[in-house]
């Protein structure tokens, strides 16, 4: 099954500190891999995508496939980022599966 | 622009009443919709989409059903409610099978 993977439900880190959440995903080729954040009180929403290789609010995320991981970075830490990460995944019936979601607290 | 909505936002039900969830979407047509479910330690569950009126997929074997009596309306239904269907749920759209996927305001149902 095509899946990903989120190792930590929380993370805590220090304003300005670097944070990186953790995805792995199953392996099956090329897969297109997405980050989607929950800010408190709004909707849930995109924040990225691999194939964009774009860098948005500061965040980047790189697909490794040596390690089909996909994890999301940060190199200083805001504490408006404090919310709820998910990483996505597109199945074979193009629908997006999601992990179960890292809660990352920045700590003033 | 488009919006989509969902109501009613916080539904409290008793054990073995019906459910109805709404989830509507302006400004586009002909959209994917999904029903969503996300619950504590398991995160982001997809229940049902549907790429068309009356075209409803199910993802995983459960006691909702979902149907789509109109283009941009997505209805979310149980007959009779379970404790294991307290969650809260969230609808989406997009355009097509590729691209973003934008999420409604959610619902949060407590089932005593």
């Amino acid at each position: 099954a095509q899946r990903v993977t989120q190792p930590e439900k929380l993370l805590s880190v220090f304003k300005g500190a670097p944070v990186e959440l953790k995805c792995n995903y199953s392996y099956s080729g090329s897969p297109e891999l997405f980050w989607y954040v929950q800010y408190s009180r709004q909707r849930l929403q995109l924040l990225l995508r691999h194939i964009s290789r774009e860098s948005i609010k500061g965040f980047t995320a790189d697909l490794n496939k040596g390690e089909t991981s996909f994890h999301l970075k940060k190199p200083f830490a805001q504490e408006e980022d404090s919310a709820m990460y998910y990483c996505a995944r597109i199945t074979g019936a193009n629908n997006l599966f999601f992990g179960t979601g890292t809660r990352l607290t920045v700590i003033p | 622009s488009q919006t989509i909505h969902q109501w009613p936002a916080t539904l409290v039900q008793p054990v073995g009443s019906p459910l109805s969830l709404e989830c509507t979407v302006e400004g586009t047509s002909n959209p994917n919709l999904y029903w969503y479910r996300q619950a504590a330690g398991r995160g982001l569950q997809l229940l049902f989409y549907s790429v068309g009126i009356g075209q409803i997929s199910s993802e995983v074997p459960q006691n909702l059903s979902a149907s789509r009596p109109q283009d941009r309306q997505f209805i979310l239904s149980s007959k009779k409610l379970l404790l294991s269907d307290s969650g809260f749920y969230l609808c989406a759209w997009r355009r097509g099978q590729i691209g973003e996927l934008f999420f409604g305001e959610g619902s949060r149902l407590t089932v005593l």
